[in-house]
């Protein structure tokens, strides 16, 4: 399979706990975003890379939300002290940066979060 | 900032019949994408359909098609001779084509579409 793929699938976590979740793009991508879906609604966006350069934090939801692509490869995402309305489902996206489809991410199939 | 409205929550269609679904969004830019993509009870975001917007043809993929209507900003989806595999959430999205950019999605509330057998 050489889509994007996404670990956990299913988290589920007690409030206060801290989770880090993982994304690799498509190989050939070097752009990946991160999105936040909450039940009911479109995703909203996070953050972005260009290779391993975190090109756009500020969409970030508070300082307890942090992401890294060390080596432009794959990304963590993760959330300190997590608080019950962190519950959603985290998308991982991925695209080109250049080229007729630059413009299109692919998406993975996302972590659903459950914070209790 | 840009915004994309979808402002039909669902809608059901017959098997095999056609359905239209509505966007609209706000920009004052004058180069952008569109997007639909479409999300089944799996959860996994599918692309179905892109536009880009200097271009006056409207996109195509087998069943699915655009009305895209840059002065109305408006972004219609066709779907045509609907199956029961089409049933999922469809998401209408922007991007800006400004280099500057973050490149982000904005995205619609969502539709549900419902088909019948």
């Amino acid at each position: 399979d050489t889509g994007v793929s996404q670990d956990p699938r299913h988290k589920i976590t007690k409030r206060g706990q801290n989770v880090t979740f993982r994304c690799d793009p498509i190989s050939e991508h070097n752009r990946l975003y991160w999105y936040r879906q909450t039940l009911g609604q479109g995703p909203e966006f996070l953050t972005y890379f260009q290779n391993e350069a975190q090109l756009e934090k500020s969409r970030l939801l508070s300082d307890r939300f942090s992401a890294e692509r060390p080596k432009g490869s794959f990304s963590t995402l993760e959330i300190q002290r997590t608080e019950q309305g962190d519950s959603a489902m985290y998308l991982c996206a991925s695209s080109f940066t250049a080229g007729p489809y630059q413009e299109t991410q692919y998406f993975g199939p996302g972590t659903r979060l459950l914070v209790l | 900032a840009q915004t994309v409205t979808q402002s039909q929550p669902e809608m059901s269609v017959q098997e095999a019949e056609t359905v239209t679904l509505s966007c609209t969004y706000d920009t004052s830019e004058s180069d952008y994408y569109l997007f639909w993509y479409k999300q089944p009870p799996s959860r996994q975001m599918i692309l179905v359909i892109r536009q880009e917007a200097y271009k006056q043809q409207n996109a195509t993929e087998n069943r699915f098609s655009v009305n895209f209507q840059k002065a109305a900003k408006s972004f219609s989806l066709k779907i045509s001779d609907s199956q029961l595999g089409d049933a999922a959430m469809y998401f209408c999205a922007y991007r800006s084509a400004l280099i500057n950019s973050n490149y982000q999605l904005i995205w619609g509330a969502g539709t549900k579409l419902i088909i019948k057998p």
